[in-house]
Protein backbone atom coordinates (compact mmCIF):
# COMPACT_ATOMS: atom_id res chain seq x y z
CA UNK A 1 0.00 0.00 0.00
CA UNK A 2 1.33 3.64 -0.17
CA UNK A 3 3.23 4.84 2.21
CA UNK A 4 4.24 8.49 3.59
CA UNK A 5 7.99 8.81 3.77
CA UNK A 6 8.69 10.22 7.35
CA UNK A 7 12.37 11.49 8.34
CA UNK A 8 14.21 11.25 10.12
CA UNK A 9 13.70 8.09 11.22
CA UNK A 10 15.05 8.88 14.60
CA UNK A 11 16.61 11.30 16.52
CA UNK A 12 18.44 11.88 20.11
CA UNK A 13 17.95 14.89 21.59
CA UNK A 14 19.26 17.04 24.80
CA UNK A 15 16.57 19.07 26.83
CA UNK A 16 16.08 22.47 25.40
CA UNK A 17 16.83 21.59 21.94
CA UNK A 18 14.36 22.19 18.73
CA UNK A 19 12.95 19.05 17.09
CA UNK A 20 11.66 19.18 13.88
CA UNK A 21 10.58 15.81 11.68
CA UNK A 22 8.24 16.03 8.35
CA UNK A 23 6.24 13.51 6.08
CA UNK A 24 5.69 13.99 2.23
CA UNK A 25 3.64 12.14 -0.16
CA UNK A 26 3.56 11.87 -4.02
CA UNK A 27 -0.19 12.28 -3.48
CA UNK A 28 -2.25 14.94 -2.35
CA UNK A 29 -3.94 15.22 1.18
CA UNK A 30 -6.74 16.98 2.48
CA UNK A 31 -5.60 16.37 5.73
CA UNK A 32 -2.59 15.66 7.90
CA UNK A 33 -3.02 14.28 11.49
CA UNK A 34 0.21 14.00 13.93
CA UNK A 35 0.67 11.41 16.56
CA UNK A 36 2.63 10.39 19.52
CA UNK A 37 2.69 6.93 20.75
CA UNK A 38 4.59 6.10 24.39
CA UNK A 39 5.79 2.39 24.33
CA UNK A 40 3.11 0.38 25.11
CA UNK A 41 0.36 2.58 24.53
CA UNK A 42 -1.65 3.88 21.63
CA UNK A 43 -0.92 6.46 19.57
CA UNK A 44 -2.39 9.76 21.05
CA UNK A 45 -3.36 12.38 18.90
CA UNK A 46 -1.66 15.35 18.72
CA UNK A 47 -2.31 18.08 16.20
CA UNK A 48 -5.08 17.83 12.77
CA UNK A 49 -4.55 20.06 9.68
CA UNK A 50 -7.29 20.75 7.07
CA UNK A 51 -5.97 23.39 5.09
CA UNK A 52 -2.57 23.93 2.61
CA UNK A 53 -0.56 26.27 4.74
CA UNK A 54 -2.42 25.89 7.81
CA UNK A 55 -0.09 26.27 10.80
CA UNK A 56 -1.24 25.10 14.58
CA UNK A 57 0.03 24.82 17.73
CA UNK A 58 -0.52 22.56 20.64
CA UNK A 59 1.80 23.86 23.59
CA UNK A 60 5.68 23.80 22.40
CA UNK A 61 3.81 21.54 19.36
CA UNK A 62 3.51 23.24 16.13
CA UNK A 63 2.81 21.79 12.68
CA UNK A 64 1.73 22.84 9.22
CA UNK A 65 0.15 21.67 6.48
CA UNK A 66 2.53 22.00 3.42
CA UNK A 67 1.16 24.45 0.37
CA UNK A 68 2.07 21.46 -2.27
CA UNK A 69 -0.30 19.25 -0.08
CA UNK A 70 1.89 16.78 -0.12
CA UNK A 71 3.84 17.59 2.89
CA UNK A 72 3.66 18.52 6.58
CA UNK A 73 6.05 19.25 9.21
CA UNK A 74 6.38 19.12 13.05
CA UNK A 75 8.09 21.11 15.60
CA UNK A 76 8.65 20.62 18.71
CA UNK A 77 10.51 23.63 20.25
CA UNK A 78 12.35 23.62 23.86
CA UNK A 79 12.17 20.09 24.33
CA UNK A 80 12.12 18.16 27.61
CA UNK A 81 12.21 14.11 28.77
CA UNK A 82 8.77 13.27 28.45
CA UNK A 83 8.37 14.53 24.38
CA UNK A 84 10.58 10.85 24.14
CA UNK A 85 8.43 8.52 21.65
CA UNK A 86 7.58 7.67 18.44
CA UNK A 87 5.89 10.28 16.03
CA UNK A 88 3.76 9.03 13.24
CA UNK A 89 2.23 11.26 10.41
CA UNK A 90 -0.75 10.04 8.63
CA UNK A 91 -2.77 11.72 6.12
CA UNK A 92 -6.03 11.29 3.93
CA UNK A 93 -5.46 10.94 0.39
CA UNK A 94 -7.63 13.51 -1.28
CA UNK A 95 -10.32 11.39 -3.11
CA UNK A 96 -9.86 8.24 -0.89
CA UNK A 97 -12.44 6.37 0.92
CA UNK A 98 -12.99 9.30 4.35
CA UNK A 99 -11.84 8.20 7.58
CA UNK A 100 -9.21 6.03 5.93
CA UNK A 101 -5.51 7.31 6.55
CA UNK A 102 -2.22 6.35 5.93
CA UNK A 103 0.39 6.64 7.95
CA UNK A 104 4.46 7.07 8.13
CA UNK A 105 6.48 4.90 9.63
CA UNK A 106 7.47 6.89 12.57
CA UNK A 107 10.26 9.16 13.80
CA UNK A 108 11.78 7.86 17.06
CA UNK A 109 12.94 10.49 19.96
CA UNK A 110 15.32 9.47 22.52
CA UNK A 111 17.62 11.27 24.96
CA UNK A 112 21.17 11.93 24.10
CA UNK A 113 22.69 9.94 26.23
CA UNK B 1 -7.65 8.53 27.60
CA UNK B 2 -9.43 8.80 23.86
CA UNK B 3 -12.51 6.82 25.07
CA UNK B 4 -11.74 3.81 23.16
CA UNK B 5 -11.38 1.23 25.23
CA UNK B 6 -10.02 -2.83 24.05
CA UNK B 7 -9.78 -5.82 25.78
CA UNK B 8 -7.35 -7.68 27.12
CA UNK B 9 -4.76 -5.61 27.48
CA UNK B 10 -2.42 -8.48 27.32
CA UNK B 11 -3.00 -12.31 25.56
CA UNK B 12 -0.70 -15.06 25.95
CA UNK B 13 -1.05 -17.86 24.36
CA UNK B 14 -0.04 -20.61 22.13
CA UNK B 15 1.23 -21.28 17.98
CA UNK B 16 -2.39 -23.02 16.54
CA UNK B 17 -4.73 -21.49 19.02
CA UNK B 18 -7.21 -18.95 18.48
CA UNK B 19 -7.70 -15.90 20.08
CA UNK B 20 -10.42 -12.57 20.03
CA UNK B 21 -9.58 -8.84 20.83
CA UNK B 22 -12.62 -6.80 21.96
CA UNK B 23 -13.06 -2.81 21.25
CA UNK B 24 -15.41 -0.58 22.13
CA UNK B 25 -15.25 2.55 19.87
CA UNK B 26 -15.55 5.80 21.36
CA UNK B 27 -19.21 7.03 22.27
CA UNK B 28 -21.32 8.18 18.84
CA UNK B 29 -18.63 7.06 16.63
CA UNK B 30 -19.77 4.73 13.68
CA UNK B 31 -16.31 3.55 12.50
CA UNK B 32 -14.09 0.90 13.90
CA UNK B 33 -10.50 0.47 12.54
CA UNK B 34 -8.12 -2.30 13.15
CA UNK B 35 -4.19 -2.07 12.89
CA UNK B 36 -1.28 -4.73 13.98
CA UNK B 37 2.39 -3.04 15.21
CA UNK B 38 5.01 -5.74 15.34
CA UNK B 39 8.32 -4.71 17.40
CA UNK B 40 9.40 -1.69 15.71
CA UNK B 41 7.56 -1.46 13.44
CA UNK B 42 4.79 0.74 12.18
CA UNK B 43 1.02 0.52 11.96
CA UNK B 44 -0.50 -1.72 9.25
CA UNK B 45 -3.96 -1.33 8.68
CA UNK B 46 -5.78 -4.90 8.82
CA UNK B 47 -9.69 -3.77 8.21
CA UNK B 48 -12.33 -1.22 8.69
CA UNK B 49 -16.37 -1.45 9.83
CA UNK B 50 -18.56 1.36 9.67
CA UNK B 51 -22.06 0.97 11.55
CA UNK B 52 -21.69 -2.72 11.15
CA UNK B 53 -20.53 -3.25 7.85
CA UNK B 54 -17.24 -3.95 6.78
CA UNK B 55 -15.96 -0.96 4.37
CA UNK B 56 -12.08 -1.14 3.45
CA UNK B 57 -9.67 -4.23 4.09
CA UNK B 58 -5.97 -3.81 4.34
CA UNK B 59 -3.18 -6.05 4.90
CA UNK B 60 -5.45 -8.88 6.76
CA UNK B 61 -4.20 -12.39 6.51
CA UNK B 62 -7.15 -14.73 5.63
CA UNK B 63 -6.34 -16.27 8.83
CA UNK B 64 -7.96 -13.33 10.23
CA UNK B 65 -11.87 -11.97 10.47
CA UNK B 66 -13.81 -9.01 12.54
CA UNK B 67 -16.84 -7.81 12.78
CA UNK B 68 -18.95 -5.15 14.50
CA UNK B 69 -22.20 -5.78 16.11
CA UNK B 70 -25.33 -3.82 16.44
CA UNK B 71 -23.75 -1.95 19.55
CA UNK B 72 -20.84 -0.86 17.85
CA UNK B 73 -18.42 -2.59 19.33
CA UNK B 74 -16.09 -4.72 17.33
CA UNK B 75 -14.20 -7.82 17.47
CA UNK B 76 -11.28 -9.11 16.16
CA UNK B 77 -10.71 -12.95 15.43
CA UNK B 78 -7.08 -14.43 14.92
CA UNK B 79 -6.75 -18.04 14.75
CA UNK B 80 -4.56 -20.14 13.84
CA UNK B 81 -1.71 -18.43 15.59
CA UNK B 82 2.02 -18.28 14.60
CA UNK B 83 4.64 -16.51 15.97
CA UNK B 84 4.66 -13.96 13.75
CA UNK B 85 1.29 -12.97 14.77
CA UNK B 86 2.71 -11.45 18.01
CA UNK B 87 2.33 -8.44 17.90
CA UNK B 88 0.49 -5.11 19.55
CA UNK B 89 -3.08 -4.61 17.98
CA UNK B 90 -4.76 -1.35 17.76
CA UNK B 91 -8.23 -0.73 17.28
CA UNK B 92 -9.48 3.13 16.57
CA UNK B 93 -12.52 4.59 15.77
CA UNK B 94 -14.08 7.90 13.84
CA UNK B 95 -17.77 9.45 13.92
CA UNK B 96 -18.12 8.41 10.36
CA UNK B 97 -16.86 7.45 6.87
CA UNK B 98 -18.56 9.68 4.54
CA UNK B 99 -20.62 12.91 3.85
CA UNK B 100 -18.56 14.37 6.93
CA UNK B 101 -16.63 17.04 7.48
CA UNK B 102 -12.47 16.80 7.58
CA UNK B 103 -12.92 16.46 11.33
CA UNK B 104 -13.89 12.80 10.16
CA UNK B 105 -10.82 11.86 8.85
CA UNK B 106 -9.45 11.73 12.76
CA UNK B 107 -9.10 9.12 14.37
CA UNK B 108 -8.61 7.77 18.08
CA UNK B 109 -7.03 4.77 19.19
CA UNK B 110 -7.61 2.43 21.57
CA UNK B 111 -4.52 1.49 24.09
CA UNK B 112 -4.25 -1.99 22.51
CA UNK B 113 -3.72 -5.51 23.06
CA UNK B 114 -0.46 -7.53 23.09
CA UNK B 115 -0.57 -10.53 22.00
CA UNK B 116 2.25 -13.14 22.55
CA UNK B 117 2.45 -16.07 20.62
CA UNK B 118 4.56 -19.16 22.47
Amino acid sequence: GQQLNQSPQSMFIQEGEDVSMNCTSSSIFNTWLWYKQDPGEGPVLLIALYKAGELTSNGRLTAQFGITRKDSFLNISASIPSDVGIYFCAGHRYGGSQGNLIFGKGTKLSVKP
Amino acid sequence: DSGVTQTPKHLITATGQRVTLRCSPRSGDLSVYWYQQSLDQGLQFLIQYYNGEERAKGNILERFSAQQFPDLHSELNLSSLELGDSALYFCASSPRTSGGPSSYNEQFFGPGTRLTVL
